[in-house]
């Protein structure tokens, strides 16, 4: 099974009200990403998980956390939601194992901030 | 410095072959070359990817210039559901790099 899964598949928020955003994958693969995705505009990665170091980018550093508690499971957490926080979100994944593997992506969770 | 340089967008007709470049002038020797594309509310799919060279699978084919400074995405027979954004993308995926999407090639299929 080569999917990455991702709930829920549409979310609402109102502003200012925390989010949690779900991914999983059962293939072992021991990055994970998250990406934010608007219209119009090219996928902007968030941050990434190897293993189980974090790395941020240093744009979004204050505004996104997210938490891997075991290889197959990473969450996107927002802690007070903006109406610019309205977007696609994108989990992904790949492995080291085989050199130069390509990132699965899964299907995305559409936030819409109100 | 933006990793690699796309033009913004392409028309073609379909049954068309459909060529779509990338500049990555500051290609690294550990990095490869990886092409994905992305229609609306999906997330972006894989195509092919590639060190050197020619590459080719059942959708499409890679070339790779000699320096490595260039890369062809080509797509043979493109119809309308090939109509989408496509990524050029420069990384080492050897565990714990990050991967940026440039701002891709939207490319514009019409009957």
């Amino acid at each position: 099974d080569t999917t990455v899964k991702q709930n829920p598949r549409y979310k609402l928020a109102r502003v200012g009200k925390p989010v949690n955003l779900i991914c999983s994958q059962t293939m072992n693969h021991d990055t994970m990403y998250w990406y934010q995705k608007k219209p119009n505009q090219a996928p902007k990665l968030l941050l990434f998980y190897y293993d189980k170091i974090l790395n941020r980018e240093a744009d979004t550093f204050e505004k996104f956390q997210s938490s891997r508690p075991n290889n197959s499971f990473c969450s996107l957490y927002i802690g007070s939601a903006g109406l610019e926080y309205s977007a696609m979100y994108l989990c992904a994944s790949s492995s080291w194992v085989l050199s130069a593997e390509t990132l699965y992506f899964g299907s995305g969770t559409r936030l819409t901030v109100l | 410095l933006a990793k690699t340089t796309q033009p913004p967008s392409m028309e073609a007709y379909e049954g068309q072959e459909v060529n779509v470049s990338c500049s990555h002038t500051n290609i690294a020797t550990s990095e490869y070359i990886y092409w994905y594309r992305q229609v609306p509310h999906q997330g972006p799919q894989f195509i092919i990817q590639g060190y050197k060279d020619y590459v080719v699978n059942e959708v499409a084919s890679l070339f790779i210039s000699a320096d490595r400074k260039l890369s062809t995405l080509s797509l043979p027979w493109v119809s309308l559901r090939d109509a989408a954004v496509y990524y050029c993308i420069v990384t080492d995926m050897a565990g714990g790099y990050k991967v940026v999407f440039g701002s891709g090639t939207r490319l514009l299929v019409s009957p």
